[in-house]
């Protein structure tokens, strides 16, 4: 159980246009979704909160209206990176919580993200 | 929420018990504490939870001190696919996920 996916997996584009990546929860349903960031040789850093039905939060230094966020459902969230620039190359890793008990995240298996 | 050290790095051999160590002086009440487990190029994976004493799971041990400074996690006998980073955290019951901060983490390197 606790299964998350994302999809795709890896993805190669041109400066400037704009990448979408989906993150599911396969088997349980998530009010909240996570989205994070890391760099080669770094630890994971939280860009942004996604609630289901309504805005997301970001973190200070993450501009919103770069990284879209997108929570439809109770299972699925998107992030898509707008005019995306060779420094926005990097790992994505999405998580979900589960409903209640104790705080306890699922990740993703990240998507790896190359700006040409 | 309590901050979290642990070592940068650690080696060990295959077959033997490794144990990561994380201090975490400033925990709450409500604070958990977990482990992660990250492969290069994958998400971090969920190891295991407490909150005191100890737990255990098929995968690894985890113990922590009567007074929650601190937490000890335990892989038995480890082999080379243990190579991978491990992370400490704590999390707060109901909390939000600004609360669940990521820290260097341990990398731990299995030699044959």
């Amino acid at each position: 159980g606790a299964v998350v996916s994302q999809h795709p997996s890896r993805v190669i584009c041109k400066s400037g246009t704009s990448v979408k990546i989906e993150c599911r929860s396969l088997d349980f349903q998530a009010t909240t979704m996570f989205w994070y960031r890391q760099f080669p040789k770094q630890s994971l850093m939280l860009m942004a909160t996604s609630n289901e039905g309504s805005k997301a939060t970001y973190e200070q230094g993450v501009e919103k209206d770069k990284f879209l966020i997108n929570h439809a459902s109770l299972t699925l969230s998107t992030l898509t990176v707008t005019s995306a620039h060779p420094e926005d190359s990097s790992f994505y890793i999405c998580s979900a919580r589960a409903l209640g008990g104790v705080e306890t995240q699922y990740f993703g298996p990240g998507t790896r993200l190359l700006v040409l | 929420l309590a901050k979290t050290t642990q070592p940068i790095s650690m080696d060990s051999y295959e077959g033997q018990e490794v144990n990561i160590t994380c201090s975490h002086n400033n925990i709450a009440t409500n604070d958990y504490i977990t482990w992660y487990q990250q492969f290069p190029s994958q998400g971090p994976r969920f190891i295991i939870q407490g909150y005191k004493t100890k737990v255990t799971n098929e995968v690894a041990s985890l113990f922590i001190p009567a007074d929650r400074k601190s937490s000890t996690l335990s892989l038995p006998r480890v082999s080379l696919s243990d190579t991978a980073v491990y992370y400490c955290l704590v999390v707060r019951r109901g909390g939000s996920a600004r609360q669940l901060t990521f820290g260097s983490g341990t990398q731990l390197t299995v030699l044959p």
